[in-house]
Order: C-alpha cells, then sequence, then structure tokens
C-alpha cells in the first residue's frame, strides 16, 4: 500500500529564507508526482507535476526534484515571502490508478 | 474558462438524510476524483471515475456512491448521513493519470 509522508509538519521561517519541504513515498510504482498549495478554507492550487521520467521542475521561485528509487521528492522555495504562507501538499499518482497524498507542511514565513 | 465546480459550497443536513454533492468540470477530462479532507487525516479518497460509466472505490468509500453519466459531472451522494461523514469534501479531474489534476474549491457538509 502506497503511503506519503511529508515532513516536517509545521516550518515557520523568516521572510527572505530558502526552505526545503520533504515528502517521501514507499512504492517507487508511480506515474508523477505534484506539488500543491492551499489556503486556509480553500481549495488545492497546482504548483509543480513531476513525471516519473524526470528528475526536477521549475516555476518561478519553485523548484521541485524527484528521486523515484529512493522514494523522495523536494519542494525549494527560494527567497520566501509572507505571501507563501499556506499549507503545501504533495500528492503521488500510483500505478494503481490513485493519487495518494501526504498530510501536508504548514509553512508559515513572518514579515 | 474552464473549470472546476462544486455545489453546494456549505451544506447542513440531519443524520439519515440523503445528500449529494455534485461536482462539474469544463475541461473534458477524463478522471474525476472526490476526496475527503479533516484533521488529522489528511485527503482520503473516496471514489474515482476513469470515464463514462466508470467508477471505482477508494480507501473510504463506505456509505458513499457515485455514478457517471457524462464526462462533465460526477455526483457523491452519501446514501443515510452519518455525523462522521462531516467533512470538507474535493472533487478533482484531470485529462489522463499522466497529466495535473485539478480540484474544485470544496463542499463543507456538516451532518447535524
Amino acid at each position: 500500500k502506497q503511503e506519503v509522508t511529508q515532513i516536517p509538519a509545521a516550518l515557520s521561517v523568516p521572510e527572505g529564507e530558502n526552505l526545503v519541504l520533504n515528502c517521501s513515498f514507499t512504492d517507487s510504482a508511480i506515474y508523477n508526482l505534484q506539488w500543491f498549495r492551499q489556503d486556509p478554507g480553500k481549495g488545492l492550487t497546482s504548483l509543480l507535476l513531476i513525471q516519473s521520467s524526470q528528475r526536477e521542475q521549475t516555476s518561478g521561485r519553485l523548484n521541485a526534484s524527484l528521486d523515484k528509487s529512493s522514494g523522495r521528492s523536494t519542494l525549494y522555495i527560494a527567497a520566501s515571502q509572507p505571501g507563501d504562507s499556506a499549507t503545501y501538499l504533495c500528492a503521488v499518482m500510483a500505478i494503481q490508478g490513485k493519487l495518494i497524498f501526504g498530510q501536508g507542511t504548514e509553512l508559515s514565513v513572518k514579515p | 474558462d474552464a473549470e472546476i465546480t462544486q455545489s453546494p459550497r456549505h451544506k447542513i443536513t440531519e443524520t439519515g438524510r440523503q445528500v449529494t454533492l455534485a461536482c462539474h468540470q469544463t475541461w473534458n477530462h477524463n478522471n474525476m476524483f472526490w476526496y475527503r479532507q479533516d484533521l488529522g487525516h489528511g485527503l482520503r479518497l473516496i471514489h474515482y471515475s476513469y470515464g463514462v460509466q466508470d467508477t471505482n472505490k477508494g480507501e473510504v468509500s463506505d456509505g458513499y456512491s457515485v455514478s457517471r453519466s457524462n464526462t462533465e459531472d460526477l455526483p457523491l451522494t452519501l446514501e443515510s448521513a452519518a455525523s462522521s461523514q462531516t467533512s470538507v469534501y474535493f472533487c478533482a479531474s484531470r485529462v489522463t493519470l499522466n497529466t495535473e489534476a485539478f480540484f474544485g474549491q470544496g463542499t463543507r457538509l456538516t451532518v447535524v
């Protein structure tokens, strides 16, 4: 059974700091991995999608990496801003056709 | 713009009533999913569909049903609402399993 874990559960950093969020998964048989952002009381916004054959994807200040063999992905946020405060979720698209989520990392960026 | 919409956004219902939550997407995506989100449990898959007339059970499907009569819609029905089904429900869709998934804004359901 595929399990997805995100560490840490919560993170507080000062504005301007570079930070890394971690995601690990137990079964490497995946189609892809997707990172989402969720603001309080809102839906999920897609940030980046990495196919299983890719090593990384970049969008603006965000860079996501994928090491399928070790079951790990990281989301790097450069020069963090208070507007980056949200919960970040990773999800793997398992070969069985299910999108499995981690519990999320709640990020707070202090001005 | 193409989008995925859920209705209602908020609903309060009584224990034992049948409730249907709507999900409509205008992208013509084949794959659609229903999740519930609860504190301490994260997002859990209820049901999913790969196309018209196809439905599959997720990890928490007991007490829920779905039907897919067209590409655009995947309504979620709670057969007999229970207090344990108080949650925020999210619908998602994607073209294929290799493409990006998009989520609706969610429906907050309270069963009293």
